[in-house]
């Protein structure tokens, strides 16, 4: 059965700190793995990685995919209160379909 | 300008009730998804639509019916509503099929909560 994985399951750090989520997957026809971020309401969108090795940068937010050893990170620098939320990570299959992993609660103190 | 939009955002009803949910999209893309999301964040996908054509029915009871009268739009109707319905239902909708420019934009979300 297709799988996603994340983590840790919940993360506190302050401000500033450097942050690693971890996101691994068993996915049936893999594609491609999405990174969104989910505050109060719907998930948007960060990243899609398709190819191992190539590092994706959005300012302080970078991803990265290995799919020999089937998983993804997101790094987070210079972490500020208005990065916490719960960050999801999708793997995509060819059956037209995404299998969420069951997030990273992120809790950034001031 | 609202990409994904649901109507409505709260749905408080009683067990055995029927509802529907509404979702529209005015991104022009061609697949659109129903996901649930329960108390603990687990996002878990019921549905896709391609070019109004049902291509994943996840394993979900039957009471749940789907139904895309066009490519901008795909609705979901329930019937006997129980307890275990309780969750976030979010719609989402993306340029193609899966594996190709695939990002997914998400709605605001249906909060449906049965007594």
């Amino acid at each position: 059965e297709d799988k996603v994985v994340q983590s840790p399951l919940s993360l506190v750090v302050h401000e500033g700190d450097t942050v690693t989520l971890n996101c691994s997957y068993e996915v049936t026809n893999f594609r491609s793995l999405l990174w969104y971020k989910q505050e109060k309401k719907a998930p948007t969108f960060l990243f899609m990685l398709t190819s191992s090795g190539i590092e994706k940068k959005s300012g302080r937010l970078s991803s990265i995919l290995d799919k020999k050893e089937l998983f993804s990170i997101l790094n987070i620098t210079a972490t500020q209160t208005g990065d916490s939320a719960v960050y999801l990570c999708a793997g995509s299959s060819g059956t037209y379909k995404y299998i969420f992993g069951t997030g990273t609660r992120l809790k950034v103190l001031a | 300008d609202t990409a994904v939009s649901q109507t409505p955002k709260y749905l408080v009803t009683q067990m055995g009730n029927d509802k529907s949910i509404k979702c529209e999209q005015n991104l022009g893309h061609d697949t659109m998804y129903w996901y649930k999301q329960d108390s603990k964040k687990f996002l878990k996908i019921m549905f896709s639509y391609n070019n109004k054509e049902l291509i994943i029915n996840e394993t979900v009871p039957n009471r749940f019916s789907p139904k895309s009268p066009d490519k901008a739009h795909l609705n979901l109707h329930i019937n006997s509503l129980e307890l275990g319905d309780s969750a976030v239902y979010f719609c989402a909708s993306s340029r193609g099929r899966t594996g190709v420019d695939n990002e997914q934009f998400f709605g605001p979300g249906t909060r449906l909560t049965v007594l």
